[in-house]
């Protein structure tokens, strides 16, 4: 099972300000099949990226993915204060597919 | 519009049976897998298992193998995820999504208590 190790535990910034968030895998994941999901409170989580770093319908371009093999890396632009929520990753690339333990992205 | 709307939360005793579901809208439910998703208070993500409804071709994550029963009715369009006895540790919110690899859509959410 590949374990999917997202850092920090916690991001404390503030708005407009640029947001990297990192998630590792044990193995290599197979192709870049890597997800971004975001998650408000009370709300069910959402897809943000696919394939290491194609957005999602309707997600906007402030939001960016990248890396490929072990290391994979979210990127905020801009932070908008919609955007403070908790982030997951999670890979498709071997199963059983595996979330990361998730970023909370935390107003500052 | 795509949409999978989850049945409503629920209160158990231990021991209970229960069945929870999740009705497909907007896309063809027979070509997409439906994916379950625990959510254990305060807790993260884990991924239950996923079935294709077009054979009922089921996958389950080895940690809920036998556990859990994840089924679909065609003709409406409904997944379920069911328990034959339920424990404490299986309070939380349990999810809905399409796909398999990818998650593209979610249903609400379906809280689910076990508590004496």
């Amino acid at each position: 099972e590949i374990v999917l190790t997202q850092s920090p535990g916690t991001l404390s910034l503030s708005p407009g300000q640029r947001a990297t968030l990192s998630c590792r895998a044990s193995q290599s994941v197979s192709s870049i099949y890597l997800a971004w999901y975001q998650q408000k409170p009370g709300q069910a989580p959402r897809l943000l990226i696919s394939d290491a770093s194609v957005r999602a319908t309707g997600i906007p371009d402030r939001f960016s993915g990248s890396g490929s093999g072990t290391d994979f890396t979210l990127t905020i632009s801009r932070l908008e204060p919609e955007d403070f929520a908790v982030y997951y990753c999670r890979q498709y690339g071997s199963s059983p597919y595996t979330f990361g333990q998730g970023t909370k992205l935390e107003i500052k | 519009e795509v949409q999978l709307v989850q049945s409503g939360a629920e209160v158990k005793k231990p021991g209970g049976s229960l069945k929870i579901s999740c009705k497909a809208s907007g896309y063809s439910f027979t070509t997409h897998w439906i994916t379950w998703v625990r959510q254990m208070p305060g807790k993260g993500l884990q991924w239950m298992g996923t079935i294709y409804p077009g054979d009922s071709d089921t996958r389950y994550s080895p940690s809920f193998q036998g556990q859990v029963t994840i089924s679909v009715d065609k003709s409406i369009s409904t997944a379920y995820l069911q328990w034959s006895s339920l424990r404490a540790s299986d309070t939380a919110i349990y999810y809905c999504a399409r796909g398999t690899g990818v998650l593209d859509c979610w249903g609400q959410g379906t809280l689910v208590t076990v508590s004496s």
